[in-house]
């Protein structure tokens, strides 16, 4: 599988929308783009995936350049409860996914 | 959505004795499912796949024989951790999916080993 990078943490107001950003600049042309998130103590939250177009569901938006090689995450209105560690994953299929080391976003009052 | 359930949430146990962690797919049955492992501030690292009835493929550095895996059906699998040290102490979190689905996440397991 394709390695992903991105920045360690970011910070977004409350209300505001955060793009969290991932470089997959060896992505191959069947892998598929997967975001999850991790809250503190918990198991990792399923929140969107997608090949080449852009993708939009009742948690977010995903954004894929045209080349692939890089996408974007939008939570459109962030609030507190979305302050968790997110992962940027790209992978073949649903199965074996490897995470990297994440985003740590945080949700500023 | 799909629901992934841990038992138990948080287990301390004494060095040299075995831990069993279930891992159930309450409301569907998961062809796949898989065994992670996070220590603090780190990643998740996938110990092992398993599908039911068949043996679980471990990745590598993962001791099979202190990690056993059991699948015994489509919505169970059961990790235990033998002869625990306190090295072993961790976050053990599992997850499922159904074919052509995303993996859902059960809510982890806190271990501590004294």
């Amino acid at each position: 599988d394709a390695k992903t990078t991105q920045p360690t943490s970011m910070d977004c107001a409350e209300g505001r929308a955060a793009n969290l950003p991932c470089n997959h600049s060896t992505i191959s042309g069947n892998e598929y783009v997967y975001w999850y998130r991790q809250i503190h103590s918990q198991g990792p939250q399923y929140i969107i995936h997608g090949l080449k177009n852009n993708e939009t569901n009742e948690m977010a938006s995903l954004i894929i350049t045209e080349d692939r090689k890089s996408s974007t995450l939008i939570l459109p209105h962030a609030t507190l409860r979305d302050t968790a560690v997110y992962y940027c994953i790209v992978s073949v299929g649903n199965e074996k996914l490897t995470f990297g080391t994440g985003t740590r976003l945080t949700i500023i009052p | 959505g799909a629901v992934v359930s841990q038992h138990p949430s948080r287990v301390i146990c004494k060095s040299g004795t075995s831990v069993k962690i279930e891992c159930r797919s309450l409301d569907f049955q998961a062809t796949t499912m898989f065994w992670y492992r996070q220590f603090p501030k780190q990643s998740l690292m996938l110990m092992a796949t398993s599908n039911e009835g068949s043996k679980a493929t471990y990745e590598q550095g993962v001791e099979k024989d202190k990690f056993l895996i059991n699948h015994a059906s489509l919505t169970l699998s059961t990790l235990t951790v033998t002869s625990a040290h306190p090295e072993d102490s961790s976050f053990y979190i599992c997850s499922a999916n159904k074919l052509g689905d995303e993996q859902y996440f059960g809510p982890g397991t806190r271990l501590t080993v004294t």
